[in-house]
């Protein structure tokens, strides 16, 4: 079974300044998908960005990027600028195909606060 | 399109009673998943449907959950006798069978199970 491990249960940030959460995982299987996805309070839970294990190249999304170290099986989210409206839970998932399906396994969250 | 799409939005049972919650995904979707998501934790995958087939279940899934999807559109989920364990947030998500792509969430069901 695959693990998803976020070893930082919260976070803060001053406004305009950049943070980097982190995430690791644990699969024997060489291609997969990791993804973030932010759940701002009491709203729903949307995707912030999406890493094919295939790729080399880190993804990137305006003010959001990762840092993906497949050996390392981790899978880093850098925000810069970070902005008020970044306050949210952030996960990370992996997911990988079994028999067609697609079953996600997400991180137990990191809380994020950004200041004024 | 509004999106996905959850009823209720909350609801508060007593224990043993039986519950049902639907879930409306986006409409030219053709998966959907089930998940439970509790204070503290992350989404816990229970059961996923592509079309009108359920593909599969969590093994943690209860006997007395069941979720249909009769005609690959909308799906409901049952929790028959519900425990006071059974409280928390009941999250459905939407995507096409392009994979793997981005899951579409709705807003959640949040149970509370006096």
């Amino acid at each position: 079974a695959q693990t998803v491990t976020q070893s930082q249960p919260e976070m803060s940030v001053q406004e305009a300044e950049t943070v980097t959460l982190s995430c690791t995982y644990d699969t024997s299987e060489s291609n997969y998908y990791l993804f973030w996805y932010k759940q701002p309070p009491s709203r729903q839970m949307i995707l912030v960005i999406r890493q094919e294990a295939y790729k080399q190249q880190n993804a990137t999304e305006n003010r959001f990027s990762v840092n993906f170290q497949k050996a390392a099986k981790s899978f880093s989210l850098k925000i810069s600028d970070s902005q008020l409206g970044d306050t949210a839970m952030y996960f990370c998932a992996f997911m990988k195909e079994s028999g067609g399906s697609y079953i996600p396994t997400f991180g137990r969250g990191t809380s994020l606060i950004v200041h004024p | 399109d509004t999106g996905v799409s959850q009823n209720p939005r909350h609801k508060i049972t007593k224990r043993g009673q039986n519950v049902t919650f639907r879930c409306d995904p986006i409409s030219e979707h053709n998966r959907l998943y089930w998940y439970r998501q509790t204070l503290g934790q992350g989404p816990e995958f229970l059961t996923y449907f592509q079309n009108e087939a359920q593909l599969e279940k969590s093994r943690l899934l209860s006997d007395r959950f069941s979720a249909e999807r009769p005609k690959g559109s909308f799906s409901t989920l049952e929790i028959q006798r519900t425990e006071q364990g059974d409280s928390a947030m009941y999250l459905c998500a939407s995507n096409s069978v392009a994979p793997p792509g981005e899951q579409f969430f709705g807003p959640g069901t949040r149970l509370t199970v006096l």
